[in-house]
């Protein structure tokens, strides 16, 4: 078990720019949640999938996010035209699909948009 | 009716007790967690509590009253490691996304 995986750990990009960001859950985990975290602030929930299938996605969550799982192991994460407002940690968890699961954390992408 | 509240910080000496507590609001109610962080870490899975009562998981334990829409985290025997950002968390469905407190950061202090 080598835990959550996430690539790369740092991105400065400049605004307007495409970024993507990929995590690796924890191999026998069928369930993948996407956060955003800023400064001083607890993790926001923006999405997550049951294998390949994205089961939600946060009303907050702009139409430049977006999420995909296509073999149901890694997922990726993409902001289109990115702002200043994107740069925060973006934290990936993984959990098991049986009931109430402990979700584990990976080390998250931190984002600074300028 | 989905925010929980919980203190911005708290100071205590090396070896106290101290308790941290969240309030939650009731809808779609499934379970608490709590989760430690450290500043620029991951956040870590303390416990969890599903049903009225305590969990203990070493010198750490939580409390939840469903009734009361109340949970505590209890840290005894306080060590300096300890000194980070604890965050109570709702599982607002089953399986699906936690909701989290805006953190309570604790200074330990010798």
């Amino acid at each position: 078990d080598t835990g959550v995986s996430q690539n790369p750990r740092h991105k400065i990009t400049k605004r307007g720019q495409n970024v993507t960001f990929r995590c690796d859950p924890i191999s026998e985990h069928n369930r993948l949640y996407w956060y955003r975290q800023t400064l001083g602030q607890g993790p926001e929930f923006l999405t997550y999938f049951q294998n390949e299938a994205q089961l939600e996605k946060s009303r907050l969550l702009s139409d430049r996010f977006s999420a995909e799982r296509p073999k149901g192991s890694f997922s990726t994460l993409e902001i289109q035209r990115t702002e200043q407002g994107d740069s925060a940690m973006y934290l990936c968890a993984s959990s098991r699909d049986r009931g109430l699961e402990t979700q584990y954390f990976g080390p998250g992408t931190r984002l600074l948009v300028l | 009716g989905q925010s929980l509240e919980q203190p911005s910080e708290v100071t205590a000496v090396e070896g106290a007790i101290v308790q941290i507590n969240c309030t939650y609001q009731t809808s779609g109610f499934y379970g608490l967690s709590w989760y430690q962080q450290h500043d620029g870490g991951a956040p870590t899975f303390l416990s969890y509590n599903a049903l009225d009562g305590l969990e203990e998981t070493g010198r750490f334990s939580s409390f939840l009253s469903r009734s009361d829409s109340y949970g505590y985290l209890l840290l005894q025997e306080l060590q300096m490691k300890d000194s980070a950002s604890y965050f109570c968390a709702r599982h607002y469905n089953q399986g699906g996304k936690l909701i989290f407190g805006q953190g309570t950061e604790l200074s330990v202090k010798p």
